[in-house]
């Protein structure tokens, strides 16, 4: 059973193509994320969805467009694919602020992009 | 002032020394600062996390160690072990804001056996 799950784990493609990576998790969690992971490691925020509102909206390239249709999962939709996209990107959730105010992340496993 | 300084890079370690991994940060709003172990092929995984209202946390061989005035964080791995070897990050959130989370730029550890 796990938590944040994500399909598919590796992706490779052609640039110019679409693509989606979709987002499931059985945490019960009302916010969920999508994070970018670069060669170097750097995990960057993409967006994140709270309830299925948009709350979080980094400086994202307009063709990288999230869709929540419940809270139980988000999707990534890629238009026109570049070079620079490969990466590796997690989806990840939390239930909110916590009673210690923390907000706990748990993330998928990852889905590997690779543009060609 | 969104940034989180992490440092060093990569870090060799002989099996049962200690590995020391530090964190500075700028902006004195943020409230929760979590260290996340992400081993290959695997996402980030919640290691330890503390709040600036204490100096200290320690969860087995792991301790972070926070220094308010200075805006400085750091994590202490006792006894460390070959299976320790990960990407460590450090991150630092605000609890009243929209549960963005500032992850530093991460550190190889690698224990040698």
């Amino acid at each position: 059973d796990t938590a944040v799950s994500q399909t598919p784990k590796y992706l490779v493609t052609q640039m110019g193509n679409d693509k989606s990576i979709k987002c499931e998790q059985n945490l019960g969690h009302d916010t969920m994320y999508w994070y970018k992971q670069d060669s170097k490691k750097f995990l960057k925020i993409m967006f994140s969805y709270n309830n299925k509102e948009l709350i979080i909206n980094e400086t994202v390239p307009n063709r990288f467009s999230p869709k929540s249709p419940d809270k139980a999962h988000l999707n990534l939709h890629i238009n026109s694919l570049e070079l620079g996209d490969s990466a590796v990107y997690f989806c990840a959730s939390s239930q909110g602020r916590q009673r210690s105010g923390a907000n706990v992340l748990t993330f998928g496993a990852g889905s590997r992009l690779t543009v060609l | 002032q969104q940034q989180v300084k992490q440092s060093p890079q990569s870090l060799i370690v002989q099996k049962g020394g200690i590995s020391i991994i530090n964190c500075a940060y700028e902006n004195t709003a943020f409230d929760y600062f979590p260290w996340y172990q992400q081993f290959p092929g695997k996402g980030p995984a919640l290691l330890i996390a503390i709040r600036p209202d204490v100096s200290e946390k320690k969860e087995g061989r792991f301790t972070i160690s926070f220094n308010k005035s200075a805006k400085q964080f750091s994590l202490h791995i006792m006894d460390s072990q070959p299976g320790d070897s990960a990407t460590y990050f450090c991150a630092a959130s605000i609890s009243s804001g929209t549960y963005k989370y500032i992850f530093g730029t991460g550190t190889r550890l690698k224990v040698l056996a």
